[in-house]
């Protein structure tokens, strides 16, 4: 079956704005988490959700930074007034139940902030 | 809190040869460990998932162990390839469940 899938790929956006990265998890899993990967560093944890409910959000790095997740599927990350330091690969995971499932990612959204 | 330790952080081996990655963790109450694979500029792929109940799982050339008493993990690759160059990370769950925890990966890379 489909895997789980990211928007877009790139993102090229200038300092100040707004942004939006998506992600579609795998049909039936619960669980969605977002991570960041920034250059040379190594996977941080920003949010899980569990259904539509965010139980563990102690990862968002400033309150710049917020997630949604509707319908128990789609879940987009919001960054807003986009900082230099921003600039990561943004990666999408999925599991059933908890993160002690296994987790299957996605390709990750590639935000480059100029 | 759990950390999670992988040495070293790059390893280039001629084509052919096994090797071993490794990977350590501060607290052994685990739930299981994973070892990923990440190409570059791509995402993460799953090679093995080893529940803490066993002590080893294997899936073609790759056979993963599990030490939880020792807080030690090991990825052997058999006949090493090119194709096989790429970052490897382990991961463990949180006590919370909510999240893994990464360690920093091993660069691998096979030399033809």
């Amino acid at each position: 079956g489909a895997g789980v899938s990211q928007s877009p790929s790139n993102k090229v956006t200038e300092k100040g704005k707004d942004v939006e990265l998506r992600c579609d998890p795998i049909s039936g899993h619960t669980a969605l988490y977002w991570y960041r990967q920034s250059l040379g560093q190594g996977l941080e944890f920003l949010i899980y959700f569990q259904g539509n409910s965010a139980p563990d959000k102690s990862g968002l790095p400033s309150d710049r930074f917020s997630a949604e997740r509707t319908g128990g599927s789609v879940s987009t990350l919001t960054i807003q007034r986009t900082q230099q330091e921003d600039s990561a690969v943004y990666l999408c995971a999925s599991s059933f139940g908890t993160a002690e499932e296994k987790q299957y990612f996605g390709p990750g959204t590639r935000l480059t902030v100029t | 809190k759990q950390e999670v330790t992988q040495i070293p952080a790059a390893l280039s081996v001629p084509e052919g040869e096994n090797l071993v990655l490794n990977c350590s963790f501060t607290d052994s109450a685990i739930y299981n460990l994973q070892w990923f694979r990440q190409d570059p500029g791509k995402g993460l792929t799953s090679l093995l998932l080893i529940q803490s109940s066993q002590r080893e799982q294997t899936s073609g050339r790759l056979n993963a162990s599990l030490d939880k008493s020792s807080g030690r993990s090991t990825l052997y690759i058999a006949a090493s390839q090119p194709g096989d160059s790429a970052t490897y990370l382990c991961a463990i769950p949180d006590s919370s469940a909510s999240k893994i925890i990464f360690g920093s990966g091993t660069r691998l890379s096979i030399r033809p």
